[in-house]
């Protein structure tokens, strides 16, 4: 286990809807990325935080949206959900001063009806 | 779009057998690339990486192969067993120290 929990597990919406995503990182990493894994896809970049501040996005619209937290842990936001959001949402956590070393939670599948 | 592709989507392998993936990428000012194995249900957990300036690594029955002139990573896995079913995603850390991943490999094995 990599210490970096999600949640919730699981969550349908329909088109249209907003929906809030949780992240808790990893003890001793001050850095959250999120990445979108569609079925079938490798994990897609959406953003990455540090020092509560955007650090680097991937080319996702302005309705994704995050936030980081003093704590380090991190929301991911949607608004106006469409039927290509259906995916699954992965936070990584790692040290902004070794990058590289992602380390994943188990992800949110998002349902959009 | 992309730059971490990969060549085969599904990868059969005896139970014991070496299995190799392959992986091609095409940003060549990419300096750091890893190997990313997921199980079902899981996120994507780390395996090994390697640096540019290296063209093999080797870690506990696994290898990582990096060949520059080419632009071709590749991972090899030794005497395959029945844990190492999972898809198997290369990545690369692009110039801006962002990870981005390709397709991947489904990794089965054959008993």
């Amino acid at each position: 286990e990599t210490g970096v929990t999600q949640s919730p597990t699981h969550l349908i919406k329909t088109r249209g809807q907003q929906v809030t995503l949780r992240c808790s990182s990893q003890s001793g990493h001050n850095t959250v990325s999120w990445y979108q894994q569609a079925l079938g896809q490798g994990p897609q970049f959406i953003f990455q935080y540090y020092r509560e501040e955007e650090n680097g996005r991937g080319n996702f619209p302005p309705r994704f949206s995050g936030l980081q937290f003093p704590n380090y842990s991190s929301e991911l936001n949607v608004n106006a959900l469409e039927l290509d959001d259906s995916a699954l949402y992965l936070c990584a956590s790692s040290r902004l001063e070794s990058n590289e070393k992602l380390f994943f939670g188990s992800g949110t599948q998002l349902s959009v009806l | 779009g992309e730059s971490v592709g990969l060549h085969l989507p599904t990868l059969s392998v005896q139970e014991g057998d070496n299995s190799i993936i392959n992986c091609a990428y095409s940003n060549s000012a990419s300096d750091y690339f890893i190997w990313y194995k997921q199980e079902s249900g899981k996120g994507p957990q780390f395996i090994i990486d390697i640096r540019s300036n290296m063209d093999k690594r080797q870690g506990q029955r696994v290898t990582v192969l990096l060949n520059k002139t080419v632009k071709h990573l590749s991972l090899q896995i030794a005497a395959t067993q029945p844990g190492d079913s999972a898809v198997y995603f290369c990545a690369e850390n692009i110039p801006d120290d962002k990870i981005i991943f390709g397709k991947g490999t489904r990794l089965h094995i054959l008993p």
